[in-house]
């Protein structure tokens, strides 16, 4: 079945430096989504992907989606303590279901 | 609108006894997820529920774990006997499926459920 794999699992980064993680699937995705979980939080969307070659930013987050639609990073730039938490990267293929990858724990060093 | 609400935030238990999860989606959405969050598991899918119709239960670990969705207002998630690595927070999310927005999800803020 559909599989997302992402990487790292964890991250620890001095406050002020990049980040990123990665996201892979098994299969093509129609779309890719992320999400933000705060630690004792729930997971709260950021934003979805469409397009194939697809690039959004949000502020200091870019976010990318692969030319054949089976990959997806996302990236962080000066990293501050409130971007503590776990980033989901989460894909749906051809049916309604979304399968969620396991998630890049990202801690900030102050 | 007030999101999506679970009850209860967290629940203590003892082996062998029935847990019952609610969610309540939020107006409007047609499509309802639960899901399981351990730390070694991650994010897992149990079922997801189109016009409160069952789609696809694959996710449900075994015979013990039921879901029902009554009306499009409401959801249960029921374990029976629990058992002690039921342990985990079980989060219910909703969205509603558009040309735009494919199945966002909104998540509740999940029951932390502990078996004893």
């Amino acid at each position: 079945g559909q599989q997302v794999m992402q990487i790292p699992q964890y991250q620890h980064v001095q406050e002020g430096e990049d980040f990123t993680t990665y996201c892979n699937s098994s299969t093509t995705l129609s779309n890719i989504q992320w999400y933000k979980q705060r630690p004792g939080g729930h997971p709260v969307f950021l934003i979805q992907l469409v397009k194939s070659g697809e690039v959004k930013k949000q502020k200091r987050l870019t976010f990318q989606f692969g030319e054949a639609k089976k990959n997806s990073s996302l990236h962080i730039t000066a990293t501050q303590t409130t971007d503590v938490g776990t980033y989901f990267c989460a894909g749906q293929g051809r049916d309604d279901k979304i399968i969620f990858g396991k998630g890049t724990r990202l801690h900030i060093l102050p | 609108d007030a999101g999506v609400i679970q009850s209860p935030r967290h629940e203590v238990t003892e082996m062998g006894q029935e847990v019952t999860l609610r969610c309540k989606p939020i107006s409007g959405h047609d499509y309802l997820f639960w899901y399981r969050q351990t730390m070694m598991r991650g994010l897992e899918l149990l079922i997801y529920f189109n016009n409160n119709v069952p789609i696809d239960d694959s996710g449900m670990p075994e015979d013990r774990f039921s879901a029902k969705m009554p009306n499009a207002s409401f959801s249960t998630l029921k374990i029976q006997p629990s058992e002690p690595r039921d342990s985990a927070v079980y989060f219910c999310a909703s969205s509603h499926r558009t040309v735009l927005a494919k199945n966002i999800q909104y998540f509740g803020a999940g029951t932390r459920l502990s078996v004893l």
